[in-house]
């Protein structure tokens, strides 16, 4: 079945340093999303991909996706307390029926 | 409603016994999702209901859950016999459309966190 994978599964970094998380899907997607889970929150989308190559900024927020569109990345440039929680990529299931959520990444900032 | 709302916020039960978690997607949306999230853990997908088609059940860990969606609104998920192991928090989604569409994003509840004693 498919499958979607991220790492690394968790990642400490120094508030002020960069941040980078993986995501591979074992079969090509038609459209990747990313979502953020403050701790004791619900996950919140975060933005879409859909082209090939595709790179979208959101402020210190910098999302790839993959040319074959099986990959994607997320990278936080200079990274603040409030970046604290776990980021998910997902992607359409089987038939494009439900998402499929990669494990997650979370991300610890120490100030 | 103005987002996803799941009932109860919290819920302990005894092992063995029923319980049902209540969700009401935000309306006009076709598509709803069940997760459940073990602690500290990722996303684990449980059933999809998609209008009026035949929802997809296979990420059903038994025959023990179960969940139905009314009127293609609010849906309720369904554990019987529960045992510990079942223990974790249950997320609900919704979305305009299915994930295969452009533009579609999931808008998740604030959970149910169940535990089993």
């Amino acid at each position: 079945g498919q499958q979607v994978m991220q790492i690394p599964q968790y990642q400490h970094v120094q508030e002020g340093e960069d941040f980078t998380t993986y995501c591979n899907s074992s079969t090509t997607l038609s459209n990747i999303q990313w979502y953020k889970q403050r701790p004791g929150g619900h996950p919140v989308f975060l933005i879409q991909l859909v082209k090939s190559g595709e790179v979208k900024k959101q402020k210190r927020l910098t999302f790839q996706f993959g040319e074959a569109k099986k990959n994607s990345s997320l990278h936080i440039t200079a990274t603040q307390t409030t970046d604290v929680g776990t980021y998910f990529c997902a992607g359409p299931g089987n038939y494009g029926q439900n998402f499929v959520f990669g494990p997650g990444t979370r991300l610890s900032v120490l100030p | 409603g103005a987002g996803v709302s799941q009932s109860p916020s919290n819920k302990v039960t005894e092992k063995g016994k029923d319980v049902e978690l209540r969700c009401d997607p935000i309306s006009g949306h076709t598509a709803l999702y069940w997760y459940r999230q073990s602690l500290g853990q990722g996303l684990e997908f449980l059933i999809y209901f998609q209008g009026n088609s035949a929802p997809d059940k296979s990420g059903l860990p038994s025959d023990r859950f179960s969940a139905e969606r009314t009127g293609g609104s609010v849906s309720t998920l369904t554990i019987q016999r529960t045992q510990q192991e079942d223990s974790a928090v249950y997320l609900c989604a919704s979305s305009v459309q299915a994930p295969r569409t452009v533009n579609t994003e999931a808008f998740f509840g604030q959970g149910t966190r169940l535990t089993v004693v």
